[in-house]
């Protein structure tokens, strides 16, 4: 069975600081993972995928995510935080590519000034 | 590309009346499409999953005959919430998954449901 733990249900920066969300999982086999943002009342964007290419993977507006077999882990990152990055992000994990999507609980990002 | 829209955003309803949400892929053919909701503060639950031409597959406690979904065409799913009660107001959001899309899933905006 397919599971994602995202560790935090919250995580507050400030502005032009680094960002950090953190993501494990649980899979039987060797999963797509997905990180996707749901601003307000939103639906969600994809921001980057893993489908076993590089572990080091680069998505829309500056984040990346390095998937790491051996921790199970595919941590969200961006250098530099900006407010518009103020939003839910979800991390999900797949059996394969177009199957079931296991969403992970989300976890709010709030962006200070 | 790869664009997912639903129709309405937002909708009202009594209680006891159906609603009915579209969700269609604009640029690009779904074979597959999928059905979830969202509550206040919550993850994204999959309701059921649906494939052109054929029944959905409903996941485990969702009640097929409450929510009626129908893929008639490649670029179009139907859900519809059958003598709909305020439990059921929620956020319904579709996704489609198709060659075109590269596999991935594309997420609609979402429909708020309000039942009175």
């Amino acid at each position: 069975a397919q599971s994602v733990t995202q560790l935090d249900s919250h995580v507050s920066v400030s502005e032009g600081t680094p960002v950090l969300l953190r993501c494990n999982y649980s899979s039987s086999y060797s999963p797509s993972l997905f990180w996707y943002v749901q601003h307000p009342n939103k639906g969600l964007q994809l921001l980057l995928k893993y489908t076993s290419a590089a572990t080091l993977v680069k998505g829309i507006n500056g984040f990346e995510a390095e998937f790491k077999k051996s921790e199970t882990s595919f941590h969200l990152t961006k250098p530099s935080a900006h407010m518009s990055d103020a939003a839910e992000y979800f991390c999900v994990v797949s059996e394969f590519q177009g199957g079931k999507l296991i969403f992970g609980q989300g976890t709010e990002l709030s962006v200070k000034p | 590309g790869a664009v997912v829209s639903q129709h309405p955003s937002r909708v009202i309803c009594k209680s006891g009346t159906s609603v009915k949400i579209e969700c269609r892929s604009l640029d690009f053919q779904a074979t597959t499409m999928f059905w979830y909701r969202q509550f206040p503060k919550k993850s994204l639950m999959l309701m059921a999953t649906s494939n052109e031409g054929s029944k959905a597959t409903y996941e485990q406690g969702v009640e097929k005959d409450k929510f009626l979904i129908n893929h008639a065409s490649l670029t179009l799913s139907t859900l519809t919430v059958t003598s709909a009660h305020p439990e059921d107001s929620s956020f319904y959001i579709c996704s489609a998954l198709g060659q075109g899309a590269g596999e991935t899933q594309y997420f609609g905006p979402g429909t708020r449901l309000l039942v009175l």
